[in-house]
């Protein structure tokens, strides 16, 4: 079965600062699809960005962007310029055609200070 | 705007009691999910639906059932409450029907807490 690890329970940057959020994962299958959701306090998770695992180019979505290391199953996602409404649970997920279903990290706690 | 909403966002139940949680979506999806937010565990899927009167097991079906009469409509059952169920629960829903993956849109969830 797949499995998704985010190693980091929480971690805090300085507010217009760069953060990388860690996300490794177990598979077997050679096509699928790894995301990263944004859970804000006491809002609705919400997608931040998608990326095929079929195309070499990273994904990126304004100040987020993706490190996809298919051979090494990483996948990391990087936050420029921070912002206090960065401020978030965020989630990495897997989908495969096998499983047909997302498979969640255990989340990562993001503290913006100011 | 894709809107998911779920009945109630705070829910207080004693064990053994018989809980139904409601979610709703707009949009005219296909899939519907129930997951379980815990602490450490990250999400995990309970049931999902790929169209109306469908239903698959995900990870952790036990202590829970569904049902899906109308498209929009997702219920998560829980048909005697116990202790370990309080969590958060969140639905979602995406638009494509089996065999693809798509965005999922979520709910805002419902905490429900079992005394």
């Amino acid at each position: 079965a797949q499995t998704v690890t985010q190693s980091q329970p929480e971690m805090s940057v300085q507010e217009a600062e760069t953060v990388t959020l860690s996300c490794t994962y177990d598979t077997s299958e050679s096509d699928y699809y790894l995301f990263w959701y944004k859970q804000p306090p006491s809002r609705q998770m919400i997608l931040v960005i998608r990326q095929e695992a079929y195309k070499q180019q990273n994904a990126t979505e304004n100040r987020f962007s993706v490190n996809f290391q298919k051979a090494a199953k990483s996948f990391s996602l990087k936050i420029s310029d921070s912002q206090l409404g960065d401020a978030a649970m965020y989630f990495c997920a897997y989908w495969g055609q096998g499983a047909q279903k997302l498979v969640f990290g255990q989340g990562t706690r993001l503290t913006i200070n100011p | 705007d894709v809107k998911v909403t779920q009945s109630s966002r705070y829910l207080v139940k004693r064990t053994g009691e018989k809980v139904f949680l409601e979610c709703v979506q707009d949009m005219d999806h296909e899939n519907m999910f129930w997951y379980r937010q815990d602490p450490g565990l990250g999400l995990r899927l309970i049931y999902f639906s790929y169209d109306v009167k469908m239903k698959e097991k995900g990870d952790i079906p036990e202590g829970y059932s569904v049902s899906r009469e109308k498209k929009e409509r997702f219920s998560l059952i829980l048909e005697s409450a116990s202790t370990n169920q309080t969590s958060m629960y969140l639905c979602a829903s995406s638009l494509m029907g089996s065999g693809h993956t798509d965005t999922q849109y979520f709910g805002p969830g419902t905490r429900l807490t079992v005394l």
